[in-house]
């Protein structure tokens, strides 16, 4: 167990529409990263926040957006949903912005647009 | 952006040593070498990472040669539960950021 919960596991819906995915990090940690997994892909940073702030951007959509909470958890919004939006999508915790270390991720969630 | 190289898929025998390389040719001297897996659809796990020294802990080791052109992560006593996907990631420390870039890693399957 990482420490990273994210919800919901899984998440079936329909092209067009929107969904909510939510990362609670580990206790203490400050950054916040999103990542999507696409079937058969390798890990696509999207976005990282670090204390509320947006700190990075990766390969994200214009019809996606994040945003960190002042209690420090992050949501990822998907909107005008496409069947190729359809992948996993990880959230990662790490202590710092800036430091060596290591993210800890979670377990995902598990996005089908059908 | 993944500035690693790895090959594709490695096979290794249960119990024997299992040894994936990676090369980072680009590398700069303020870049990290990390590496991670991924069991089956789960959130990658942190294994190890080195700046320039070799780096030992209860997972692996991780071997990176002099010129730090080129790595190996070592997993001493292989087992099924190491059947994963192992990504190798170059990562400057300093105020950049920590985000990780992943690139397609090496699938290592560990035969019985």
């Amino acid at each position: 167990d990482s420490g990273v919960t994210q919800t919901p596991k899984h998440l079936i819906t329909a092209t067009g529409q929107r969904v909510t995915l939510r990362c609670s990090p580990r206790s203490g940690d400050l950054s916040v990263y999103w990542y999507q997994q696409s079937l058969d892909q390798g890990l696509q940073f999207l976005i990282q926040y670090y204390n509320g702030e947006e700190r990075a951007k990766g390969n994200i959509l214009e019809r996606f957006s994040a945003q960190q909470f002042p209690d420090l958890h992050s949501e990822l919004n998907l909107s005008s949903l496409e069947l190729g939006d359809s992948a996993l999508y990880f959230c990662a915790s790490s202590v710092s912005g800036v430091s060596a270390g290591e993210l800890f991720f979670g377990e995902g969630s598990r996005l089908t647009v059908l | 952006d993944a500035k690693t190289t790895q090959p594709p898929s490695m096979d290794c025998a249960e119990g024997r040593a299992a040894n994936l390389p990676c090369n980072h040719s680009t590398i700069s001297g303020n870049e990290y070498v990390y590496w991670y897996r991924q069991i089956h659809s789960q959130g990658p796990q942190y294994i190890i990472h080195g700046l320039k020294n070799n780096e030992t802990n209860e997972m692996a080791s991780l071997i990176i040669t002099e010129d730090r052109k080129s790595s190996t992560l070592i997993l001493p006593h292989a087992t099924l539960r190491d059947t994963a996907v192992y990504y190798c990631i170059v990562r400057p420390r300093g105020n950049t950021g920590n985000q990780f870039y992943f690139g397609t890693g090496t699938s290592l399957t560990v035969i019985p």
